[in-house]
């Protein structure tokens, strides 16, 4: 089945560095959606992608959907201390929704 | 707001019960699914739905049934716990422009 890869799987940062994160498949994907997850609940949607080599933003967020659509990055400029958490890519492949198994992200003040 | 309730929030039960965690939307969208989220494997897809009575295996489907006679609603049954079973479950619908809204989920316990 489909199967997306996240790197890396942790990082730890200083406050005000910019970090980067990258999701992988060997499937082609049609949407990617990047979420943060904070400890005790459900994952929040950061951005989505639906077009090969698109690059949005979403406040110090930047996201880009691959060109060859099975890949995308996110990057956060600056970071702050409400940025801990685990960033999950996602890619929707017909019906289903696959996750990625998720880069945690912890920033020291 | 996600849109997406989930109860209980907690529940401890014992192997070989049946437990039915409730997932239900404010809205109307068709699809909804079922996830499970347990350390070192992310968040695996149990079941999904397109529609009402359209339902279909993910992953890891084994143990677990689901039902869809509302569009709004989408329980997830364990026919008979067992301990491999816990976990924290979310439910997720699909909004406007396949953007997918979670609720809080619920953190299962099987002894």
């Amino acid at each position: 089945g489909q199967q997306l890869n996240q790197s890396p799987q942790s990082m730890f940062i200083q406050e005000g560095e910019d970090v980067s994160m990258n999701c992988t498949s060997s499937s082609i994907f049609n949407t990617w959606l990047w979420y943060k997850q904070e400890p005790g609940e459900g994952p929040v949607l950061l951005i989505a992608l639906y077009k090969a080599g698109e690059l949005t933003s979403n406040g110090r967020l930047t996201a880009q959907f691959g060109i060859t659509r099975k890949d995308s990055f996110l990057n956060i400029s600056a970071s702050i201390p409400s940025d801990v958490g685990i960033y999950f890519c996602a890619g929707h492949h017909h019906d289903k929704v696959i996750f990625g198994p998720g880069t945690s992200l912890s920033v020291i003040p | 707001d996600a849109g997406i309730t989930q109860s209980p929030r907690y529940k401890i039960t014992e192997t070989g019960r049946q437990v039915t965690l409730m997932c239900h939307q404010t809205w109307s969208h068709s699809y909804m699914f079922w996830y499970r989220q347990d350390l070192g494997h992310g968040l695996r897809l149990i079941y999904y739905s397109a529609a009402a009575d359209i339902t279909d295996k993910g992953e890891v489907p084994d143990g677990y049934v689901v039902s869809r006679s509302k569009t709004e609603n989408f329980p997830l049954t364990l026919e008979s716990a067992t301990r491999s079973q816990t976990s924290v479950y979310f439910c997720a619908r699909v909004g406007d422009s396949e953007k997918l809204f979670f609720g809080s989920g619920t953190q299962l316990s099987v002894l």
